[in-house]
């Protein structure tokens, strides 16, 4: 089984400049997740999709991020203008809905973004 | 609104002794708790989980949590710690019907042979 795709890897970026990441749920996947590592921290939520519709984006800064799932399927997280303290690991996870196992999220790797 | 503690920042332990790594949560009513394992350059590993049921959960690799309500804590432990446990662990807590996890953050497990 495929795990959650996200691209890109790693990304350098000036601040006021913009930057779009791209996820990729396992197939299947109904619930998909955006969270924000800062070094030395744990995950935070930014945003939570059920299919093509945000169910929470309490915790997204709207001045400057927005996500979509157009689809139901892949996701783009985009900030625009980046600031200093954006500089993060931004993690998408997905997990299946309406079962016992819908609470256990599945990660992707993560895309390292620096802004300078 | 929901929390975690991790209480250690770090954990040393040498190869093949017990390894246990502190949890304590805040929830309002009954609460589901989880461990996750970050390796250096990847997202987060799903260890295990305690929804209901049995306080003693066993999960990946041999790890296991024991839930303790009276002390709001789901302690992560192996009786014998291996080289390749050496990473970053995350406890997390969320509630019935809320799929959001709040996460601690973040305790480092070094096991030295």
């Amino acid at each position: 089984e495929a795990g959650v795709a996200q691209s890109p890897r790693y990304k350098i970026i000036e601040k006021r400049q913009s930057v779009a990441f791209w996820c990729n749920p396992i197939s299947g996947h109904a619930t998909l997740y955006w969270y924000q590592q800062i070094l030395g921290q744990g995950p935070k939520l930014l945003i939570q999709f059920q299919n093509n519709g945000v169910v929470d984006d309490s915790q997204l800064p709207k001045d400057r991020f927005s996500a979509e799932r157009l689809k139901g399927v892949d996701s783009t997280l985009k900030i625009q203008p980046a600031k200093l303290e954006d500089s993060a690991v931004y993690l998408c996870a997905s997990s299946l809905e309406g079962t016992v196992s819908s609470y256990e999220q599945y990660f992707g790797p993560g895309t390292r973004l620096t802004v300078t | 609104a929901q929390s975690v503690a991790q209480p250690e920042d770090q954990v040393n332990v040498a190869e093949g002794n017990p390894l246990t790594v502190k949890c304590t949560y805040s929830v309002s009513g009954n609460p589901y708790l989880f461990w996750y394992v970050q390796y250096p350059n990847r997202g987060l590993q799903f260890l295990l989980k305690y929804i209901t049921g049995d306080n003693l959960v066993k999960g990946s690799y041999g790890f296991e949590a024991e839930f303790n309500k009276s002390q709001t804590s789901f302690h992560l432990k192996k009786p014998s710690a291996l080289v390749s446990d050496s990473a970053l662990y995350f406890c997390a807590v969320t509630r019935r019907d809320d799929y959001k996890l709040s996460f601690g953050a973040g305790t480092t497990v070094t096991v030295r042979a």
